[in-house]
């Protein structure tokens, strides 16, 4: 069964402090995993996509890394700001039949970057 | 602007009472797709399209419906809602071509039933 699992379910960090977030995974075939932001009541942003031969990419102060080989992510937040207060979710694709993925949602982690 | 647009944002209801919440989208995607998000949970699948006249079941389908008559809009149908299914509700699609293709999500619509 494809699972996403992530780590810590919620975390609190001073403004201005780096943190990372973690993501493991079980999903077969492999296809692209992704880091979404959502804040409270809206829907998921993408924040990085990275594919099986990539590991690291960045998105302004976010940087994502993946090593396939242990099936781990992580998203690391630099000089974090009171707008990263949201949910940060790890989403893992499997290639199906037809062209399209099927998806496997973490169930996030809550980061509350306070003053 | 490319979008998913999802109505309501909130919706209270009555246990019992047919209710459906519409979405469309505007970047002509084959794939449109019906989630729920409950806390401790993260999203679950209920229903997804893979074309016009073409649906089948996610992960937690029961108790609901969808159709796809055309390929922009994918209502979802709630036939007689009961508690358990008050939830946020995100309407999501997705294209199938290039190397990056993800999803595109609506802004979600918070149903409460009482």
């Amino acid at each position: 069964k494809n699972q996403v699992e992530q780590s810590p379910q919620s975390l609190i960090i001073l403004e201005g402090k780096n943190c990372t977030l973690q993501c493991n995974y079980t999903v077969s075939p492999f296809s692209n995993l992704r880091w979404y932001k959502q804040d409270t009541g809206r829907g998921p942003v993408s924040l990085t996509i990275m594919t099986f031969s990539e590991n690291t990419k960045s998105n302004g102060r976010y940087t994502a890394t993946l090593d396939a080989d242990t099936k781990q992510s992580s998203l690391h937040i630099t000089a974090s700001q009171l707008s990263d207060s949201a949910s940060y979710i790890c989403v893992v694709s499997a290639k199906v039949p037809g062209g399209y993925q099927k998806v496997t949602f973490g169930t996030g982690t809550k980061l509350q970057v306070i003053p | 602007e490319a979008q998913v647009t999802q109505n309501p944002r909130y919706l209270i209801t009555v246990t019992g009472k047919k209710l459906t919440v519409t979405c469309s989208q505007n970047m002509n995607h084959e794939y449109m797709s019906w989630y729920r998000q409950d806390p401790g949970l993260g999203l679950r699948q209920i229903y997804y399209s893979m074309n016009v006249e073409v649906t089948d079941k996610g992960d937690v389908p029961e108790g609901y419906k969808v159709s796809r008559k055309e390929k922009r809009n994918f209502p979802l149908i709630l036939e007689s809602p009961s508690p358990n299914q008050t939830s946020l509700y995100f309407c999501a699609s997705q294209t199938k071509t290039g190397p990056n293709y993800g999803y595109t999500f609506g802004s979600g619509t918070r149903l409460t039933v009482v």
